[in-house]
């Protein structure tokens, strides 16, 4: 079974700063989620790669796959940031049956 | 587009009682998922679907079914609660062919007393 580690697991940072959270598994993998989840709500797909780097608006995500490493990094923070930022891996296919998930890392923008 | 829609969003039981989550997408998705997610672990899969009348069992299927008669529904059932299903229940769909990863749901949060 994979082990999904993500650091830091809680994060309060000021506005405007860049933000890195981080994700090591210890298995192999086909591809690599980021996930959004704000308070009471409902659950995000921001990123599925399997190599290299991905970039939506503020968000980018990288991969390393030698090193069995993942970043988030968030540029300019804003409160609305605020949530939990969830990695998973998936060890076949594009599907959600293989995933192993990460705990989460609670991140808080303070205005 | 609804996505992926779970019913109900809150839910109350006493011990020993019996319900049914309902899940539904309007994407067309071939595979189907009900997770449950509780303080400081992360999601467990519990059972899922790779098509129309077929279920598998995931990490924590006891005591839970499923059922997927219809492709955009995949049904959650409890057939007699208990306080440890206290959790909240997300659904996932996913089309592999198109590699776009999975959509959840907004989850159901249940209490078992």
């Amino acid at each position: 079974k994979n082990e999904v580690e993500q650091s830091p697991q809680n994060l309060t940072a000021q506005e405007g700063e860049f933000i890195t959270i981080n994700c090591s598994y210890s298995v192999g993998i086909s591809a690599l989620h980021w996930l959004q989840q704000h308070p009471g709500g409902g659950i995000v797909s921001l990123f599925m790669l399997s190599s290299g780097k991905k970039k939506h608006g503020r968000l980018i995500a990288t991969i390393n796959i030698q090193e069995k490493h993942s970043s988030l990094h968030i540029t300019a923070s804003h409160p609305r940031d605020s949530a939990v930022y969830i990695c998973a891996v998936g060890v076949r296919g594009g599907g959600a049956d293989g995933l192993t998930f990460g705990k989460g890392t609670h991140l808080i923008i303070q205005p | 587009n609804a996505g992926v829609t779970q019913t109900p969003k809150f839910r109350v039981l006493k011990t020993g009682q019996s319900m049914t989550l309902l899940c539904a997408q309007d994407m067309n998705h071939e595979y189907m998922y009900w997770y449950r997610q509780d303080p400081g672990m992360g999601l467990r899969l519990i059972h899922y679907s790779v098509g129309e009348g077929t279920t598998a069992k995931g990490e924590v299927p006891d005591g839970y079914n499923v059922s997927r008669l219809k492709k955009q529904n995949f049904l959650l059932g409890l057939e007699s609660a208990a306080p440890s299903q206290t959790s909240v229940y997300f659904c996932a769909s996913s089309d592999t062919r198109t590699r776009r990863g999975a959509f959840f749901g907004q989850g159901t949060r249940l209490t078992v007393v």
